[in-house]
């Protein structure tokens, strides 16, 4: 268990508000990520991070920003949600001592915009 | 672009049974492959990681093997049990960037 903590775990919301979703890891690993999972689609990345300030994109990220300050906290931003971002958000982290490349995941944040 | 696809999608088996999940990929020039097991509402819990330069790994009754040449990956079961109904992931991380790319998944049901 590689300690993250995603928050929050449920959050209902109407379409235009901005939403922030947190990841907060333990761990002191490098490697952070963001994956959206809707039926059909399986897992797709959102956003990652290479360490503090180094972000990336992944194959989904428009409508999303994230930003990371601290090694242990990476943030998902909506700036203004869409119907179309209802889904289970999960955070990742990797880096550690332990297996070269091996990924550890959260418990998910359901979002659901009205 | 990484592609993973698994198949089947949905596999129902009765308990005992030996059974095998597929994954393939497009890119062969991966850094890892990762199998995931995912409970219905829950996050997803590693199963077994293999390295590029690796051709299988086991745990338990769980047996992975890596193709890298022809892009496939399979996840062997042996002796079924309904604790082991769940959706097994597939996904692979690319050499050039540290992120995973994952398959739709394989829904098991192991009935008693």
């Amino acid at each position: 268990d590689a300690g993250i903590t995603q928050s929050p775990r449920h959050k209902v919301t109407e379409t235009g508000t901005p939403v922030t979703l947190r990841c907060h890891q333990t761990e002191n690993h490098r490697y952070m990520y963001w994956y959206r999972q809707d039926p059909g689609h399986g897992l797709r990345l959102i956003h990652y991070s290479y360490g503090v300030k180094d972000t990336d994109k992944g194959e989904v990220s428009d409508g999303y920003s994230v930003s990371r300050s601290k090694t242990e906290d990476f943030l998902l931003t909506l700036e203004s949600a869409t119907s179309s971002q209802t889904s289970v958000y999960f955070c990742a982290t990797a880096g550690g001592g332990g297996v070269a490349g091996e990924l550890f995941f959260g418990e998910g944040s359901r979002l659901t915009v009205l | 672009k990484q592609e993973v696809t698994q198949i089947p999608a949905a596999l129902s088996v009765p308990e005992g049974e030996n059974l095998v999940l597929n994954c393939s990929f497009t890119d062969s020039a991966i850094y890892n492959l990762q199998w995931f097991r995912q409970d219905p509402g829950k996050g997803l819990t590693s199963l077994l990681l293999i390295q590029s330069s690796q051709r299988e790994q086991t745990s338990g009754r769980l047996n992975a093997s890596l193709d890298k040449s022809s892009g496939r990956s399979t996840l062997y079961i042996a002796a079924s049990q309904p604790g082991d109904s769940a959706t097994y992931l597939c996904a692979v991380m690319d050499t050039g960037r540290r992120a995973l790319t994952f398959g739709s998944g394989t829904r098991l049901q192991v009935q008693p």
